[in-house]
């Protein structure tokens, strides 16, 4: 079975600061990983995905099959990052398990 | 273009009733999803359709859940003498194909009394 654990509830940065969310997954096999994001008052949607590579609003997230992990990182968070951050494992396709989410504050 | 709606936005109902959650996907997307998101946690997989047919219900947490998609394009999910602990936000998104990226409904809330 699949599981994905987002460890904080909450993490507040202030405006500018580097900001990491962490993601640990477990699964035997190689899965896909995503990271979606919920801004206030919007629906979820795709932030990014590992097998893409690329950097969405200056995140990015690596994945490391040693750690099984796919934390998600800015170099300077800005006030408009703060929302609800999920990170998501999708081991066949279309089944995917979601972590319980990450809720961003970033501070002026 | 439009994106996925669901209807209603909120429904709430008395224990024991029936309920009918519709979700409309992007036009030409094949597959769709069903999730369930109770307070504080992530959505939780329901089912996926591949088309018509379900291809993967293993989320549905017992025989009072049910979803169809006889056309292959809106989908409702119908639960049967509903619990109290039914109550969550209830979510559809769609895909191009199972494998694609899945834009999200805004969801149904529903409130079981």
């Amino acid at each position: 079975a699949q599981r994905v654990t987002q460890p904080e509830k909450l993490l507040s940065v202030f405006k500018g600061a580097p900001v990491e969310l962490k993601c640990n997954y477990s699964y035997s096999g190689s899965p896909e990983l995503f990271w979606y994001v919920q801004y206030s008052r919007q629906r979820l949607q795709l932030l990014l995905r590992h097998i893409s590579r690329e950097s969405i609003k200056g995140f990015t997230a690596d994945l490391n099959k040693g750690e099984t992990s796919f934390h998600l990182k800015k170099p300077f968070a800005q006030e408009e990052d703060s929302a609800m951050y999920y990170c998501a494992l999708m081991a066949n396709a279309g089944k995917s398990t979601f972590g319980d989410g990450t809720t961003l504050t970033v501070k002026p | 273009g439009a994106g996925v709606s669901q209807t209603p936005s909120n429904k709430v109902t008395e224990k024991g009733k029936y309920v009918e959650l519709r979700c409309d996907p992007i036009s030409g997307h094949t597959a769709l999803y069903w999730y369930r998101q109770s307070l504080g946690q992530g959505p939780e997989f329901l089912i996926y359709f591949q088309g018509t047919g379900a291809a993967d219900d293993s989320g549905l947490p017992n025989d009072r859940f049910f979803a169809v998609r006889p056309e292959g394009s809106v989908s409702t999910l119908k639960i049967q003498r509903t619990e109290r602990g039914d109550s969550a936000v209830y979510l559809c998104a769609s895909s191009l194909t199972g494998e694609d990226t899945q834009y999200f409904g805004p969801g149904t809330r529903l409130t079981v009394l």
